[in-house]
C-alpha cells in the first residue's frame, strides 16, 4: 500500500516570505500522480497543485510551486511571497494509476501566516 | 458550473433518527465520493460511485447507506449513527474515476451525533 508523510505538523511563515513543506511518499508503482491540496478553516478542499509522475518538470501555479524528486520520492510544496489567506491545513496527496480510485493523504501540515 | 454543493451545511441527529446527506454537481463528473473528516485528520474515503455505480465501499458500517440516483446526484442516508460519527462528510467528483483525474470537493457537511 502507498504511504505518504509529512514530517511537519506545523509550520509558521512571516507575510511575503517563503515557505516550503514537505512530503514524501512510498510507491511501487512508476506511474502516479501527486496533488497538494488546501483546506482553510472553512474546510473547503481546495486543489493548489498537481505533477504528475512521468513529467520532470516541476509545476508552478503562480505562487506555488514544487519540487517533485520521483527517485527520492520526495513532493515538497514552495509558497512564495506568502499572504494571510494561505494560512490553512495542506495535504499532501497520491494517486496511482494501479491503485484504484483512491487519494491518500498525509497527515497534513498546518500552516500559520503572521503579519 | 464548477462547483459541487453539499446540503445541509450543518447536521445534528439523534442516535434513532434517519437523515440523509444530498451532494450535486453539474460538471457532467461520472465519478463520485463521500470521504469522512474527523478534526485535524485528513479526509478517509469511504465510498466511490463510478457510473453510478458503487465501485468502492471502504468496509463502512452498515448505518451508513449511499445512493447514486443519477449522473450528478449522491446521496448518504444516516441511520442509528453513534456519537463517533460526528464528523466533516466531504462529497467529491472527479471526471471519471481512474487515472489524471483531479477530485472536485465540496463544502461539506458538519454531522453531530448526540
Amino acid at each position: 500500500a502507498q504511504t505518504v508523510t509529512q514530517s511537519q505538523p506545523e509550520m509558521s511563515v512571516q507575510e511575503a516570505e517563503t515557505v516550503t513543506l514537505s512530503c514524501t511518499y512510498d510507491t511501487s508503482e512508476s506511474d502516479y500522480y501527486l496533488f497538494w491540496y488546501k483546506q482553510p478553516p472553512s474546510r473547503q478542499m481546495i486543489l493548489v497543485i498537481r505533477q504528475e509522475a512521468y513529467k520532470q518538470q516541476n509545476a508552478t501555479e503562480n505562487r506555488f510551486s514544487v519540487n517533485f524528486q520521483k527517485a527520492a520520492k520526495s513532493f515538497s510544496l514552495k509558497i512564495s511571497d506568502s499572504q494571510l489567506g494561505d494560512a490553512a491545513m495542506y495535504f499532501c496527496a497520491y494517486r496511482g494509476t494501479n491503485s484504484g480510485y483512491a487519494l491518500n493523504f498525509g497527515k497534513g501540515t498546518s500552516l500559520l501566516v503572521t503579519p | 458550473d464548477t462547483e459541487v454543493t453539499q446540503t445541509p451545511k450543518h447536521l445534528v441527529m439523534g442516535m434513532t433518527n434517519k437523515k440523509s446527506l444530498k451532494c450535486e454537481q453539474h460538471m457532467g463528473h461520472r465519478a463520485m465520493y463521500w470521504y469522512k473528516q474527523k478534526a485535524k485528520k485528513p479526509p478517509e474515503l469511504m465510498f466511490v460511485y463510478s457510473y453510478e455505480k458503487l465501485s468502492i465501499n471502504e468496509s463502512v458500517p452498515s448505518r451508513f447507506s449511499p445512493e447514486c440516483p443519477n449522473s450528478s446526484l449522491l446521496n448518504l442516508h444516516l441511520h442509528a449513527l453513534q456519537p463517533e460519527d460526528s464528523a466533516l462528510y466531504l462529497c467529491a467528483s472527479s471526471p471519471s474515476g481512474m487515472g489524471y483525474n483531479e477530485q472536485f470537493f465540496g463544502p461539506g457537511t458538519r454531522l453531530t451525533v448526540l
